[in-house]
């Protein structure tokens, strides 16, 4: 397994600001994964994000709310910018065993503990 | 378009009983069926998984079935105990892909 932190792990924010929240894993990892989990509704993938290129989102999401950085194997950020209280969820990242391991035969992914964002 | 989807919105059982948490789901393109569980304030945990290829996958009080036919799997927790207390999350993961589709979830509480 590998052990994800995640900062902050909550906050409260104003309409129409942006907050930043950091992902750091213990182990190197090719790709990351960013998902969303809003009140009452189940964990949704926003993005992957591989170091050295450009993440690619998933329908729905969009570079210009979501911009994310993956400076190296261990390290990423999402930002949502521009909130909206609709934007109060939790936001997770997550990384692939099969990554860890270098086994394909394996495609678990495991969990940081999640930032819960509110926004007024 | 919901292509996991857990129907009980939640279950109650009595401890020491079985706990039977089911998922449906409808694209045949998934090869790979995970359960995942999940305490308020933490991220989700993996608990077990299973390919497509298999229809049964056991480790320890825990039991995944799969019945491809039907497009359906179920959890089984044998016996049941206060800390499964938790929301148990079905998930599924495209052929030759990283992405997981995540049900809405179901909220299991075992009764001492």
């Amino acid at each position: 397994s590998a052990v994800i932190s995640q900062k902050p792990s909550r906050d409260i924010c104003q309409r129409g600001t942006s907050l930043t929240i950091q992902c750091q894993v213990d182990s190197q990892v090719t790709m990351m994964f960013w998902y969303r989990q809003q009140p009452g509704q189940s964990l949704t993938l926003i993005a992957t994000a591989n170091q050295g290129s450009e993440a690619t989102y998933e329908s729905g999401f969009v570079i210009d709310k979501f911009p994310i950085s993956r400076p190296n194997l261990t390290f990423s950020t999402l930002t949502v910018s521009n909130m909206s209280p609709e934007d109060s969820s939790i936001y997770l990242c997550s990384v692939s065993l099969w990554d860890l391991t270098g086994t394909k035969s394996y495609n678990e992914q495991f969990f940081g503990p999640g930032t819960r964002l509110t926004v007024l | 378009d919901q292509q996991v989807k857990q129907n009980s919105p939640s279950l109650s059982v009595q401890e020491g009983r079985i706990s039977i948490l089911n998922c449906d789901y409808t694209n045949s393109m998934f090869d790979y069926f995970l359960w995942y569980k999940k305490y308020p304030a933490e991220g989700p945990t993996f608990l077990i998984s299973i390919s497509s290829i298999k229809d049964k996958n056991e480790d320890g009080r825990f039991t995944v079935f799969l019945n491809k036919s039907a497009k359906h799997l179920s959890l089984h927790i044998v016996p049941s105990q206060p800390g499964d207390s938790a929301v148990y999350f079905c998930a599924a993961r495209m052929e030759y892909g990283n992405k997981l589709v995540f049900g809405a979830g179901t909220i299991l509480r075992v009764k001492s």
